[in-house]
């Protein structure tokens, strides 16, 4: 199993230009999650998609669009870049039933600059 | 959303030496979850606590779970050079929700 898995690692961007992070996890898990970290600042939730479907805000959604493709798969998008977005970007996913619905199990993260 | 502040912000360790650090939160919690972040990598689940006054561990590690429920306390015992890292702790932004919110780390370095 790879657990969760992100493209791409590094991507440098102009302001303006958009691009899509991608995320995919193979643990059959309901709910995924996409975060920021900045130094200093811990993890900040973008979007997050509790099920196959359905997607809702999170504490930092504006500037960002997501994709919930299928129950693998979930997108974030940047329509137009802004320095303010350069961060590290996490995706996460958990089983969001049972006992154990909210552990939560991270990718490697994408490192993002725009310049 | 939940508050949750961690202490200390950083620490540097001897090796051999035990750590302990803390999370506390502005609201009672009914899960506590410490995780692990080493540089350029995710973060890595340590421990989950489900219970208040539960003492878990893992390896080295030991967690629990405040029995106000408003805390949570992770030691490390005999440290290692792996040691290093960013810990974080995390709850439930509400009850029983899976959304998660996280304190801002504590960074644990090796002292030369």
């Amino acid at each position: 199993n790879a657990g969760v898995t992100q493209t791409p690692k590094f991507q440098v961007l102009k302001t303006g230009q958009s691009m899509t992070l991608q995320c995919a996890q193979d643990m059959n898990h309901n709910s995924m999650y996409w975060y920021r970290q900045d130094p200093g600042m811990g993890l900040r939730l973008i979007y997050y998609s509790a099920s196959e479907g359905t997607t809702d805000k999170g504490e930092v959604p504006n500037g960002y669009n997501v994709s919930r493709l299928n129950k693998r798969e979930f997108s974030l998008r940047l329509e137009s870049a802004a320095p303010s977005q350069t961060s590290v970007y996490f995706c996460a996913s958990s089983d969001g039933t049972g006992l154990k619905y909210n552990e939560q199990f991270f990718g490697p993260g994408t490192r993002l600059t725009v310049l | 959303g939940q508050q949750l502040n961690q202490s200390p912000q950083s620490m540097f360790i001897q090796e051999g030496e035990d750590v302990s650090m803390n999370c506390t939160s502005s609201s009672i919690f009914n899960t506590w979850l410490w995780y692990k972040q080493d540089p350029g990598e995710g973060p890595v689940l340590l421990i989950a606590l489900y219970k208040a006054g539960e003492l878990t561990s893992n390896g080295r590690l030991t967690a629990q779970f405040g029995i106000t429920r408003k805390d949570s306390f992770l030691n490390i015992s005999a440290s290692i050079p792996s040691d290093v890292g960013i810990y974080f702790c995390a709850g439930p932004t509400r009850s029983n929700d899976y959304k998660l919110s996280f304190g801002a780390g504590t960074t644990v370095t090796v002292r030369a």
